[in-house]
């Protein structure tokens, strides 16, 4: 099986840049895409195809994708991004689909 | 808007089954692929199933752990997902999503609320 791996936890002060990795490999061979899940709240799609946004997530959210590691970057970090991220893939020929294990972004 | 709204969580006993669905509004329910993504509670994100849609064959794909137990369906007449559970374990115990896929992709862009379905004697 395809495994991702996130760090557990990340921390960043406010208006600083924050980097949250995901590591398989050869990812960069696949398409990525992240989700946000604040406390209490179903998770929301903010990037996906590797890099694109969707409607409505801020600009300060970007993403890449190379070698055996994806990235969300999180440019000028606000209290309202602390959350936990989940990095995403799938395997088209098997048709299935892997998260990695999350990372819990505190802005302190 | 997409609306997406699990329903018949609940608790089972282990060895049990269990069904929840989903009501979907909002959008052409007929063209799209759905899944099922689930969470034990402070834990991660696993996805499940996926039904791709009537028009792309209708067929389903199951994640390693729930092959040959859970079944996905659709109710084109009434806007709804269904995921049918068997010989339920517990550590099948989690908030159960509906989702659906952004176009014929594996990005899952619209989240219902979750149900919960705990699995215990």
């Amino acid at each position: 099986s395809y495994d991702l791996t996130q760090p557990p936890s990340v921390s960043v002060s406010p208006g600083q840049t924050a980097s949250i990795t995901c590591s398989g490999d050869k990812l960069g061979d696949r398409y990525v895409c992240w989700y946000q899940q604040k406390p209490s709240q179903s998770p929301v799609l903010i990037i996906y195809q590797d890099s694109r946004r969707r409607p409505g997530i801020p600009e300060r959210f970007s993403g890449s994708n190379s070698g055996d590691t994806a990235t969300l970057t999180i440019s000028g970090t606000q209290a309202m991004d602390e959350a936990d991220y989940y990095c995403q893939t799938w395997n088209s020929t098997a048709s299935t689909v892997v998260f990695g294990g999350g990372t819990k972004l505190t802005v302190l | 808007e997409v609306q997406l709204v699990e329903s018949g969580g609940g608790l089972v006993k282990p060895g049990g089954s269990l069904r929840v669905s989903c009501a979907a509004s909002g959008l052409i329910f007929t063209n799209v692929w759905m899944s099922w993504v689930r969470q034990v509670p402070g834990k991660g994100l696993e996805w499940v199933g996926r039904i791709k849609s009537n028009a792309d064959g209708g067929t389903t794909d199951y994640a390693a752990p729930v092959k040959d137990r859970f079944i996905i369906s659709r109710d084109e007449s009434k806007n709804t997902l269904h995921l049918q559970m068997k010989s339920l374990q517990n550590d099948d115990t989690a908030v159960y999503y509906c989702v659906t896929h952004l176009r014929q992709s594996y990005y899952f862009d619209n989240w219902g609320q979750g149900t919960l379905v705990t699995v215990s004697s």
